[in-house]
């Protein structure tokens, strides 16, 4: 059975380029998560999708992030401009039920390097 | 505001016993999870404590004491793989997750 999938795994860019993260959840998971994590600061959430509407997303830093749920087995998460900062590891995970009492499994990452 | 508290960094050794304390100070509970993450990896999960109490999984058990704001991840008989991060995470009232920094793990023979 296929853990959540994330792609790419290792994305390097420079300053002002447009990056999109992308991740299919487990098949039948009706909850997805983008998280950002960082030596620094650790992991944050960045936004909650539940049933492909995003519930939360007061942890978008500010208006050069977005993300997409179009259906129940793709997401997008989107940096445009990229800057040096948004330098990070992204995890999405996704979870059976809503809400934050259930497990999540989280995919491999993506390693963000902005130059 | 919201706080989970764990020590930064722990070394133990191959084959005893670690505890890894967790506390917390959020707007309600309802849920604490623990999770690891090996270097380079993904988080994985490893228990999830609701009631007060012990929890055991093989190797590993958690304990919660919500009138405390506290609970411990105990790892018994340590091996080298163990060596890791260990996240706490509480689910507050609004049933939000925060996340703790995280316990850094360090096993030496």
């Amino acid at each position: 059975d296929a853990g959540v999938i994330q792609s790419p795994r290792h994305e390097v860019t420079e300053m002002g380029q447009e990056v999109t993260l992308r991740c299919k959840p487990i098949s039948g998971h009706n909850s997805l998560f983008w998280y950002r994590q960082t030596m620094m600061r650790g992991l944050e959430l960045l936004i909650y999708f539940n049933n492909n509407v995003p519930i939360d997303d007061s942890g978008m830093p500010e208006d050069r992030f977005s993300a997409k749920m179009p259906n129940a087995s793709f997401s997008t998460l989107k940096i445009q401009p990229s800057e040096p900062r948004d330098s990070a590891v992204y995890f999405c995970a996704s979870s059976l039920g809503q809400g934050h009492t259930d497990t999540q499994y989280f995919g491999p990452g993506t390693r963000l390097t902005v130059l | 505001g919201q706080n989970i508290d764990q020590p930064t960094e722990m070394t133990a050794t191959e084959g005893a016993i670690v505890q890894i304390n967790c506390t917390y100070q959020t707007s309600g509970f309802n849920g604490l999870f623990w999770y690891q993450q090996h270097a380079g990896e993904a988080p994985t999960f490893l228990s999830y404590n609701v009631l007060d109490g012990l929890e055991e999984k093989g190797r590993f058990s958690s304990f919660l004491s919500r009138s405390k704001g506290y609970s411990y991840l105990l790892l018994k008989e340590l091996q080298m793989k163990d060596s890791a991060s260990y996240l706490c995470a509480v689910t507050d009232s609004n049933y939000q997750l925060i996340w703790g920094a995280g316990t850094k793990l360090i096993i030496k023979p």
